[in-house]
């Protein structure tokens, strides 16, 4: 059965330090998303992106985060640097986007901690 | 802002029985309807979705869509100790990303 896949799964980082955290999305899937999700919150959009161009970032801290999915297939997100109120856990999703199925489905997220 | 409701709970009902988890939304022009169970320390996994007004059933879930009033529903019938988790209710308009609630715990007791 066709996966999100998300490395790595788990993240223990000092605040002012660079993150990574890297997504490959379902095979053929066109539209890719970039959500954190807060401890007792639902996940919250920080970047969209249709292929390799981006359809939404309006919710994402430009000061420090970043994303990019050159190819239109994986994609990146960093964070530079990390701040103690990024710790969540951050969570890729990827959707076909065709006819009028906008179904999502997640990869299993990274939990990043940073101390 | 456009928002999605829900009743954090935790909603706990008995093994077997049926659990109603609810969900209100604010963006009239919101088309699609979606209900993700999560398990603590786990990702949302897609269970339901639901585009039309009316009952969707998918084994022991059924959604339910009411777009004047705003509400989707899930019940989930013959509820068993493994349904315990959180459900999210999300909402998207057309192309563009989930709109999630804060989710609902249930806790089905033996």
């Amino acid at each position: 059965e066709a996966e999100v896949a998300q490395s790595p799964r788990y993240k223990i980082t000092e605040k002012s330090q660079a993150v990574a955290f890297w997504c490959d999305p379902i095979s053929g899937h066109a539209t890719l998303y970039w959500y954190r999700q807060i401890l007792g919150q639902g996940p919250e959009l920080l970047v969209q992106f249709q292929d390799e161009s981006v359809v939404d970032d309006s919710q994402l801290p430009k000061d420090r985060f970043s994303a990019e999915r050159l190819k239109g297939v994986d994609s990146t997100l960093k964070i530079q640097p990390a701040e103690l109120g990024d710790s969540a856990m951050y969570l890729c999703a990827s959707s076909s986007g065709l006819g009028f199925s906008y179904e999502q489905y997640f990869g299993p997220g990274t939990r990043l901690t940073v101390t | 802002q456009k928002e999605v409701e829900q009743n954090s709970g935790p909603l706990s009902v008995p093994e077997g029985a049926i659990a109603s988890l609810n969900c209100t939304y604010s963006d009239r022009g919101s088309q699609s309807f979606f209900w993700y169970r999560q398990y603590s320390g786990k990702s949302p996994e897609l269970i339901m979705s639901i585009y039309s007004n009316g009952d969707k059933e998918d084994g022991r879930f059924t959604a339910q869509l009411n777009k004047a009033s705003q509400y989707v529903s899930l019940l989930i019938r013959d509820s068993q100790p493994s349904d315990s988790a959180t459900y999210l209710c999300a909402v998207e308009r057309s192309g563009y990303a989930l709109n999630f609630g804060k989710g609902t715990s249930l806790l089905v007791t033996p």
